[in-house]
Parts: C-alpha cells; sequence; structure tokens
C-alpha cells in the first residue's frame, strides 16, 4: 500500500520569507500523481500544487513550488515571499488508484 | 477551479437518529466522488468511492450498513449516517473529481466539510 510521510508536524516562518515543508511517499508504481492540499481554519481544502510523475520539470504555480525527486520519492513544497495567509494546515497527497494523504504540517506565519 | 458544495454545513443530532449529507458538483459532472472523514488536527481519511448508477466501495474498517452511499445522478452524492452515536461525530469531507483549469488530467475538488456533533 502507498504511504505518505510529511516529518514536519509543526512549522514557522517570518512573513515575506521562503519556507520548504517535506513530504516522502512509498510506492511500487511508475505512474502517479502528486499533490499539496492547503487547509486553512475554514477547513476547506484547497489544491496548492500537482506533479505529474512522468514529468520532470518541477511544478510551479505563482510562489509556491516543488521540488519532486522521482528515485528518491521526495516531493517538497517552497513557499516564497511568505504571506499571513498562508497559514493553514497543509497536505501532501499521493494519487495511484486513489488519493492517500499525509499526516499533514501546520504553517504559522509570523509578522 | 470547479465547485463542490456541501449540505448542511454543520448538523447537531440525537444519538439514534439518521443524518443525510449531500455532496454537489456544481458546474460539472462527477462519475466518481469521494467520502472523507476528518478528526481534529488529523489528516483525512477516506472512507468510500461513491460511483453513479453503482455500488459504493468502502475502504476497510467502515461500516457499510452505518455509512449509506448513494450517487443517484452525475452531479449528487450522499452520505447518510444511519443511528448516529457520539463516536460518529466527525467532520465529514466529499470530494469530486474535476476538470483542470489548465493542463491535462483530472484533480479532485474538495466541498467545504460537514460537521457533524451527535449527542
Amino acid at each position: 500500500a502507498q504511504t505518505v510521510t510529511q516529518s514536519q508536524p509543526e512549522m514557522s516562518v517570518q512573513e515575506a520569507e521562503t519556507v520548504t515543508l517535506s513530504c516522502t511517499y512509498d510506492t511500487s508504481e511508475s505512474d502517479y500523481y502528486l499533490f499539496w492540499y492547503k487547509q486553512p481554519p475554514s477547513r476547506q481544502m484547497i489544491l496548492v500544487i500537482r506533479q505529474e510523475a512522468y514529468k520532470q520539470q518541477n511544478a510551479t504555480e505563482n510562489r509556491f513550488s516543488v521540488n519532486f525527486q522521482k528515485a528518491a520519492k521526495s516531493f517538497s513544497l517552497k513557499i516564497s515571499d511568505s504571506q499571513l495567509g498562508d497559514a493553514a494546515m497543509y497536505f501532501c497527497a499521493y494519487y495511484g488508484n486513489k488519493l492517500v494523504f499525509g499526516a499533514g504540517t501546520i504553517l504559522r506565519v509570523k509578522s | 477551479g470547479a465547485v463542490v458544495s456541501q449540505h448542511p454545513s454543520r448538523v447537531i443530532c440525537k444519538s439514534g437518529t439518521s443524518v443525510k449529507i449531500e455532496c454537489r458538483s456544481l458546474d460539472f459532472q462527477a462519475t466518481t466522488m469521494f467520502w472523507y472523514r476528518q478528526f481534529p488536527k488529523q489528516s483525512l481519511m477516506l472512507m468510500a468511492t461513491s460511483n453513479e448508477g453503482s455500488k459504493a466501495t468502502y475502504e476497510q474498517g467502515v461500516e457499510k450498513d452505518k455509512f449509506l452511499i448513494n450517487h443517484a445522478s452525475l452531479t449528487l452524492s450522499t452520505l447518510t449516517v444511519t443511528s448516529a452515536h457520539p463516536e460518529d461525530s466527525s467532520f465529514y469531507i466529499c470530494s469530486a473529481y474535476g476538470p483542470q483549469s489548465r493542463g491535462d488530467g483530472e484533480t479532485q475538488y474538495f466541498g467545504p466539510g460537514t460537521r457533524l456533533l451527535v449527542l
């Protein structure tokens, strides 16, 4: 079974600084998708960024980018120029035939 | 992005009663929807996959008779918690595959969730 591990329960970042959230996963499949979702206090799950495993190029979405290392099964999220609105729980997720979530990382942004 | 709605957003019920939660895809058709359960400060746990026109597929450990799922149309799936008890109190979230705003393939979009409290 596929597993997703987020080893950082909590992270803090100063406003306007950069922070990286870690995620590793375990799978024997070669074709899959990886996602980062954000869950603010409202608890609405919001898609942040998506990566197809067959693409070597790292996905980017404005201030959000990933470092996808397929051989290492690593999928970290970098948030640049952090804003107060980035404060939330962030979930890394793997999709092969179903979506599997990591335990989440709480991101706090300090002003 | 695609929009998924849930109703109600929160519900309080007495132990022993049944509660129905609706999940709708507002601007797209969804042949497959998913139901998750989330405890406070924990991750989402997949309960079942809802397929339009056929029986739902439940994850291991999820009671089919306790959590009834019906996917009657391409835009609506319902989760009924039957004979609810306090231990069923949780946050229930649905999702559906929707078209991406750019690129290929599909992505899961989530409803805003339903907070259930069983007294």
